[in-house]
């Protein structure tokens, strides 16, 4: 099964770039990689899904290389409500298990 | 449309009892899975139910279960509680995961346990 290592906390400045980065070393072949975005006393909440290359939404952007072992949730310019907790995710299908990180907590100050 | 819903929100119990936590998914959904959420080991899987059955489960114990009704709603139960058992436990839905589509995840609030 793959497992995903991400940074624990991470702080930035509103209107900055935040760029957090997952690992995922033995990400399998049929592997969709998913970041979910998580605020206190709610459930996780779905910002962005990508396969290889580059994805972008209203949203976000996520690169992921050829190799596929490594994930980077870019958010342009975040604001104070971006401060939140950013889960990447490896989801194999039907067919497999969803691996979810432990979780970036970002914090972004005024 | 209505949201995930879970119940109870907030619950404690005491070590040895069991508990019965329920999930009525986006109306449609008719995939359900279930996640455990602690500060510690951020959101583990613990299973995931389409169509009534058990398609994919995570590295739980036994006392860790979960059934999903022909409406989709679903619930788990966890026996003989321990005090470890504390934890946020969260669901989703989602359409169900067919092969080469992967769909989005849409979870609940959670309920909260807490086992003394």
């Amino acid at each position: 099964l793959a497992k995903t290592t991400q940074p624990i906390s991470m702080d930035s400045y509103e209107g900055q770039e935040v760029n957090i980065t997952c690992s995922h070393n033995n990400i399998a072949t049929n592997d969709y990689i998913t970041w979910y975005q998580q605020f206190p006393s709610q459930g996780p909440r779905f910002i962005i899904q990508g396969y290889k290359t580059k994805v972008t939404n209203e949203v976000a952007s996520l690169f992921i290389p050829a190799d596929r072992k490594s994930s980077t949730l870019s958010l342009p310019r975040v604001s104070l409500s971006d401060t939140a907790v950013y889960y990447c995710l490896v989801d194999g299908g039907s067919q497999g298990n969803l691996i979810f990180g432990k979780g970036t907590k970002l914090s972004v100050k005024p | 449309k209505a949201g995930v819903t879970q119940t109870p929100r907030y619950l404690i119990k005491t070590r040895g009892q069991q508990v019965t936590l329920s999930c009525s998914p986006i109306s449609g959904h008719r995939s359900v899975s279930w996640y455990q959420q602690t500060p510690g080991q951020g959101l583990q899987f613990l299973f995931e139910y389409f169509s009534e059955t058990q398609r994919n489960k995570g590295n739980f114990p036994g006392r860790f279960s979960g059934r999903q009704f022909s409406n989709s709603r679903s619930e788990m139960n966890v026996s003989t509680l321990e005090l470890g058992d504390s934890a946020l436990y969260l669901c989703a839905s989602s359409w169900p995961r067919t092969g080469t589509r992967r769909e989005k995840l849409f979870f609940g609030s959670g309920t909260q346990l807490s086992v003394l």
